[in-house]
């Protein structure tokens, strides 16, 4: 079965470092999303990304697609203390399947 | 903005009972899920919901789960006789169109069951 799994598992940067996340998975995807989670709490989602779409921006935001390799990269610039938190990847399936598949997720710790 | 929410926040309750775990989605999207996450793990896909019927669901959705879209506001998980490992956090999600789109979550509800 498909899986996300992201690397690093944790990162610690400075606030106005950037942060790079990456996820692979196994199997064909029609799109990829990214959420983050404040410790204990829901998943906001940030960004989709489709198949067909090698890169996309939103405000601080750049997340990559790669189909060839099957991994995503998620680019945080300028980063707050307020980004802190646990960044997940994604995925559906190509095969008529709207469920997601989670990643393992990266632990994102940004120091004042 | 229109959001997901979950009642309740946090639900206590012994093994054996039976909870009902509530969601509000978006207003106009026609897609539901449950999904959960137990502590320290993977969110994990419970169900999906379409058109009044379920449209797949995991080998962890078995039949002491349920859900139901009672009114055309709510969607509710049934767990009908919880065990020691069913707590975790469940979240709710909706999207518009399905396969391809947003899916937009709730901030879930924590289960606990002693």
């Amino acid at each position: 079965s498909q899986q996300g799994e992201e690397d690093p598992q944790a990162l610690s940067i400075q606030e106005g470092e950037n942060a790079t996340m990456n996820c692979s998975y196994k199997t064909s995807i029609n799109n990829l999303q990214w959420y983050r989670q404040n410790s204990g709490r829901g998943l906001v989602h940030l960004i989709l990304i489709r198949s067909n779409e090698r890169e996309k921006h939103s405000g601080r935001l750049r997340v990559t697609l790669d189909t060839s390799k099957k991994s995503s990269s998620l680019l945080i610039t300028a980063s707050r203390a307020a980004d802190t938190a646990s960044y997940f990847c994604a995925t559906d399936s190509f095969y008529n399947t709207d469920k997601l598949i989670f990643g393992t997720g990266t632990r994102l710790q940004v120091f004042p | 903005e229109p959001e997901v929410t979950q009642t309740p926040s946090h639900q206590v309750t012994q093994m054996g009972q039976e909870v009902i775990l509530r969601c509000v989605p978006i207003s106009n999207h026609l897609y539901f899920y449950w999904y959960r996450q137990i502590l320290g793990q993977k969110v994990e896909f419970l169900v999906s919901f379409y058109n009044n019927e379920i449209s797949e669901k995991s080998e962890i959705f078995d039949d002491q789960f349920s859900v139901e879209r009672p009114d055309g506001s709510n969607f509710t998980l049934k767990i009908r006789s919880t065990k020691l490992e069913d707590s975790a956090m469940y979240f709710c999600a909706s999207s518009e169109r399905g396969q391809g789109y947003e899916q937009y979550f709730g901030p879930g509800t924590r289960l606990t069951v002693t």
